[in-house]
């Protein structure tokens, strides 16, 4: 069963500190791993879309990588307003998205 | 450019009510989708549009019925409401049916199933 799990499911850091969210998928045939940041009440806002193992992208303070079994967003010295819900999901086939449930992160001044 | 655009904002009904959630994107994409989103699961494909006239059912599409008789608009109707249909819905939109062009979602509809 094609699955994408996002950890860890709350992360709370101090202005400045770094970390990283986590992605791993069991999605056979991968056709793209997104990355949508969603903020209380609202949709879910495109960040990135990665396509094959060692790919990169960069946003600011965020960095998005992918291997082949999972996909990290890493965040660089986070501001405040870097507070939100981020989701990843998988694209497998013609289109079948699976979305995780997302990482609810909180950044204190 | 609105991008996509969502109505109502919140919703509530009585179970046994029918409803239609409107959907409509500015950006001539292809692709439309429905979605559902509840605590503690994931986005969940209801239904899905690869163009005008053509649509096609996603994981949970009981209950649910859409049509797509322009490439702007895609509204989702709710045939007889039920408690368990109370979630957030997103509309989203991509430019392309196929490979991996990114999605981009409406504000949402909030809807409450009494």
């Amino acid at each position: 069963e094609d699955q994408v799990t996002q950890s860890p499911e709350a992360l709370r850091l101090q202005e400045g500190e770094s970390s990283s969210l986590n992605c791993s998928y069991t999605v056979s045939g991968l056709r793209g791993l997104f990355w949508y940041r969603q903020d209380p009440g609202k949709g879910p806002e495109f960040l990135f879309t990665l396509y094959s193992a060692g790919e990169e992208k960069e946003k600011e303070r965020l960095k998005a990588t992918l291997t082949k079994k999972e996909s990290f967003l890493h965040i660089t010295a986070p501001k405040p307003e870097d507070s939100a819900t981020y989701l990843c999901a998988a694209r497998e086939g013609f289109q079948k998205l699976v979305f995780g449930t997302g990482t609810r992160l909180l950044v204190s001044p | 450019n609105a991008g996509v655009t969502q109505t109502p904002k919140f919703q509530v009904l009585k179970t046994g009510q029918s409803m239609t959630l409107q959907c409509a994107q500015d950006m001539n994409h292809e692709y439309m989708s429905w979605y559902r989103q509840d605590p503690g699961m994931g986005l969940r494909l209801i239904h899905y549009s690869v163009g005008a006239g053509i649509t096609d059912q996603g994981e949970v599409p009981n209950g649910y019925n859409v049509s797509r008789s322009t490439t702007e608009d895609f509204p989702l109707r709710l045939l007889s409401a039920a408690p368990s249909q109370t979630s957030v819905y997103f509309c989203a939109s991509s430019y392309s049916a196929t490979g991996g062009y990114e999605q981009y979602f409406g504000p949402g509809t909030r809807l409450t199933v009494t």
